[in-house]
């Protein structure tokens, strides 16, 4: 079965210091993949996307991602946070087959401590 | 507006009544869909609207649940007889239309609104 997994579901992490958040995916062929971020009061906002090419792609505000195909994950990485990245992290997947309908992960939510 | 709309934010009702929740997306784009975030969980993909018709009905989960675009702008998603499990936040996105349809997705140029948070009774 198709299935999107981010093991954390809640992550700490002193301000200044680096994140890594989880996210490992089951498809029968490499999906496009994404991340979004969902703060308090705001839409999901796209932080960065994979689709072919280099397996290192950089995001916005500071984030990137890295695609390994022999693990199946595309996990993502800030090397100092700020306090205003607390939010909740949902990464993505779109098959190629289908490319407009988003499989989401369960969601990991970051808090920041000063 | 500069974003996608959509109203009500909240809205309580009970079992067994019938709501509708409205999607306003960016002017010009074509393709506009509904998604549904339960507590704890990802948005789930519900329906998929390129223009007017409805593209991808498959994550509607049964017939309680129906979505119109009569015009190709804004949406409408109508649940019949509610049920608690309804209870979620129901999230609409839009993004560039059929012609870009790829190119949109390839982009990752999915805009989503704040939601409309359901509460049944």
């Amino acid at each position: 079965a198709q299935s999107v997994t981010q093991p954390d579901i809640h992550i700490t992490v002193s301000e200044g210091a680096s994140l890594e958040l989880r996210c490992n995916y089951s498809y029968g062929a490499t999906p496009y993949l994404f991340w979004y971020v969902q703060s308090p009061g705001q839409g999901l906002q796209l932080l960065l996307k994979y689709f072919s090419g280099d397996t290192l792609v950089q995001g916005i505000k500071g984030f990137e991602a890295e695609f390994k195909r022999s693990q199946s994950s595309f996990n993502l990485r800030k090397p100092s946070v700020h306090w205003s990245d607390a939010a909740e992290y949902f990464c993505a997947v779109a098959p190629r087959s289908n490319d407009y309908k988003l499989s989401f992960g369960a969601g990991t939510t970051v808090t920041v401590r000063a | 507006g500069a974003g996608v709309s959509q109203t009500p934010s909240n809205k309580v009702t009970e079992k067994g009544k019938y709501v509708e929740l409205r999607c306003d997306p960016i002017s010009g784009h074509t393709a506009l869909y509904w998604y549904r975030q339960s507590l704890g969980q990802g948005p789930e993909f519900l329906i998929y609207f390129q223009g007017t018709g409805a593209a991808d009905d498959s994550g509607l989960p049964n017939d309680r649940f129906f979505a119109v675009r009569p015009e190709g702008s804004v949406s409408t998603l109508k649940i019949q007889r509610t049920e608690r499990g309804d209870s979620a936040v129901y999230l609409c996105a839009s993004s560039l239309g059929q012609g870009a349809r790829k190119a949109a997705i390839l982009t990752g140029e999915l805009f989503f609104g704040e939601g409309s948070r359901l509460t049944v009774l």
